[in-house]
């Protein structure tokens, strides 16, 4: 059975304080792994896409990174506005409905 | 502006009623999808559909129906048979041939 697991459930960073985010997942074959961000009471909000292991994705203080393994999510310098809860998702190999198995998230806050 | 849309935003039910959440969606996007999520838990799948007039059973779709009747829409029926329908409801699309799913705001449903 496919499994995502995302560490540490929560982080509390002070602005400007980078740090990474940690999704490892269980699955033969990956086919893609996703990264979303999700605002309290909102909807994900997509963020990347990665396919093969080395592949790395940058959006402003955001950049994703995928192993055999784990991906990382790396937040640079971030800001009050970064908080938010970080979810990944990966798609298995079989099938074409694009099924998507997700991790619980991590909490991320980011104070002054 | 394309993009999904849910209502209502927040819905109370008392038990032993069914009740319908909408998913609209003007993107064009040809697979539609609802996912459940609670507290501590990652989104899990309740029922999918790759084309008009045909749907998929997810991971927890006991106590629910859906129907496809136009690509734009893909409701969402809590019948009173679901124990424990107290949570967000999130219906997501996908472009045919794309991997990425994209979200609406979601309708948290609450049971009196």
């Amino acid at each position: 059975e496919d499994q995502v697991t995302q560490s540490p459930e929560a982080l509390r960073l002070q602005e400007g304080e980078s740090s990474s985010l940690n999704c490892s997942y269980t699955v033969s074959g990956l086919r893609g792994l996703f990264w979303y961000r999700q605002d309290p009471g909102k909807g994900p909000e997509f963020l990347f896409t990665l396919y093969s292991a080395g592949e790395e994705k940058e959006k402003e203080r955001l950049k994703a990174t995928l192993t055999k393994k784990e991906s990382f999510l790396h937040i640079t310098a971030p800001k009050p506005e970064d908080s938010a809860t970080y979810l990944c998702a990966v798609r298995p190999p079989t099938g074409t409905a694009s099924k998507l198995t997700f991790g619980t998230g991590t909490r991320l806050q980011v104070t002054l | 502006d394309g993009g999904i849309t849910q209502s209502p935003k927040y819905l109370f039910r008392k038990e032993g009623q069914n009740v319908t959440l909408s998913c609209e969606q003007n993107l064009n996007h040809d697979a539609m999808y609802w996912y459940r999520q609670d507290p501590g838990q990652g989104l899990r799948l309740i029922y999918y559909s790759q084309i008009v007039n045909d749907f998929q059973k997810g991971d927890i779709a006991e106590g629910y129906s859906v129907s496809r009747e136009k690509k734009e829409s893909f409701p969402l029926t809590v019948t009173s048979a679901q124990k424990n329908p107290t949570a967000f409801y999130l219906c997501a699309s996908r472009l045919a041939g794309g991997d990425e799913q994209f979200f609406g705001p979601g309708t948290r449903l609450t049971v009196l």
